[in-house]
């Protein structure tokens, strides 16, 4: 069965320094892959996929993660955090023709000013 | 336009009342979904509809009834829920492949739902 693991359940970083959440997967055959956000009480926002294209994928708000196989990794990366940024960071997996994500238990992301 | 609609934002309701919470998307997406989720946790999967028929239950409790009116609605109706039932319900949404293959899914805002 497919699994994911969200290294770091907390993750604080400065603002403008480097923010890396860190995924990996297991799977017999590259899934698709995508992150997630959650802000406060809201629902959750695509922030990048990947789906056996490009293996560096560039999303929304200036993330991008790069699937690497020889790893089973898919971390997300951003070069300059803002206070905007905080939030939980949902890491999921799909097998092909499969209709379910699976989840890791999240990052949550924390920015000191 | 990817959005995802759900009403009511909150809900609060007693162990015998019956309530249901809905979900619109205009997307033209054919596999909709209700998930669960509690405080600090990923979300977990309920039901999905693909083509208006339900596909999965993922042994969810009886006093929660899934419904899909049409291509663009899905419906969770609620009947003698328990405490433990409060949880944040998230609807998404998403395109169908090839043989059934799943895209991204779309999230709306979710119901928080309080059972006293």
């Amino acid at each position: 069965a497919q699994s994911v693991t969200q290294l770091g359940s907390h993750v604080s970083v400065s603002e403008g320094a480097l923010v890396l959440l860190r995924c990996n997967y297991s799977s017999s055959v590259p899934p698709y892959l995508f992150w997630y956000v959650q802000y406060p009480n809201q629902g959750l926002q695509l922030l990048l996929k990947y789906t056996s294209a490009a293996t560096l994928v560039k999303g929304i708000n200036g993330f991008e993660a790069e699937f690497k196989k020889s790893e089973t990794s898919f971390h997300l990366t951003k070069p300059s955090a803002h206070m905007r940024d905080a939030a939980e960071y949902f890491c999921a997996v799909s097998d092909v023709g499969a209709q379910k994500l699976v989840f890791g238990q999240g990052t949550r992301l924390t920015i000191n000013p | 336009d990817t959005e995802v609609t759900q009403t009511p934002k909150h809900l609060v309701m007693g162990m015998t009342n019956k309530k249901s919470l809905k979900c619109e998307q205009h997307m033209g997406h054919r596999a909709m979904y209700w998930y669960k989720q509690k405080a600090k946790k990923p979300p977990e999967l309920m039901f999905v509809y693909s083509y208006e028929k339900l596909s999965i239950n993922e042994s969810v409790p009886s006093r929660f009834s899934p419904e899909c009116p049409n291509s663009s609605l899905l419906n969770l109706h609620l009947h003698a829920l328990q405490p433990e039932d409060s949880a944040l319900y998230l609807c998404a949404s998403s395109p169908l492949g090839r043989q059934g293959a799943g895209y991204e899914q779309y999230f709306g805002p979710g119901t928080r739902l309080t059972v006293t």
